[in-house]
């Protein structure tokens, strides 16, 4: 298996646009995380899925976030608008059952 | 009060040195445990799970306190590619990342 892609691994985008970053997770994974990482703030759950469901998204910051799981293969977040303090690295992983998380590499948003 | 707490560190020791790092969880239903390393400028990747009976792993010491809700990962002889974040996990359905402790082993 490839592992976690992520895609893109670099988005630099102006105030105001809408960024959409992507996963796939690692077939046969019923989970699914979106993190955000800082300095400030280290690595926040934002959401998680299971089974293509959404269960738990009071991480996501504002009503500018949104994600979505269409199928088990694929998920989106969104940022919309997006705005300089969203800048960071965000992070998808997946796992099945309670079993060890796997990250993607990772992409790294800069909003100017 | 953060569901999972870490020691904030930084930790700077010498090559040798044995290095302890701690930390606590707030959930008492959680399931399962983990250590992760995390390199400047990568991604998370798992160094150990954490089990009731504690678990070794070469220089690799990891104990769980379910009572004190507590867990710990002991690293002896340190070398200098331990240098990295240690991050505790906790896992009750979602997965839990305490803000990490960097350590930088010194020669």
């Amino acid at each position: 298996d490839a592992g976690v892609i992520q895609s893109p691994r670099h988005e630099v985008t102006e105030m105001g646009q809408e960024v959409t970053l992507r996963c796939k997770p690692i077939s046969g994974h019923d989970y699914l995380f979106w993190y955000r990482q800082t300095m400030m703030r280290g690595l926040e759950l934002l959401i998680y899925f299971n089974n293509n469901v959404p269960i738990d998204d009071s991480g996501m910051p504002e009503d500018r976030f949104s994600a979505k799981m269409p199928n088990a293969s694929f998920s989106t977040l969104k940022i919309q608008p997006s705005e300089p303090r969203d800048s960071a690295v965000y992070f998808c992983a997946s796992n099945y059952g309670r079993t060890e998380a796997f990250f993607g590499q990772g992409t790294r948003l800069t909003v100017v | 009060r953060k569901e999972v707490e870490q020691d904030p560190g930084p930790f700077n020791v010498p090559e040798g040195a044995t290095v302890a790092f701690n930390c606590t969880y707030s959930n008492s239903a959680s399931q399962s445990f983990f250590w992760y390393r995390q390199d400047c400028r990568k991604e998370p990747k798992l160094l150990m799970s954490v089990y009731s009976s504690g678990n070794e792993d070469g220089r690799f010491t990891a104990q769980l306190n379910r009572a004190s809700q507590y867990i710990s990962l002991l690293i002896r002889d340190s070398k200098l590619s331990d240098s990295a974040t240690y991050l505790c996990v906790v896992n009750f359905n979602d997965m839990r990342f305490g803000a990490g402790t960097r350590l930088t082993v010194k020669p």
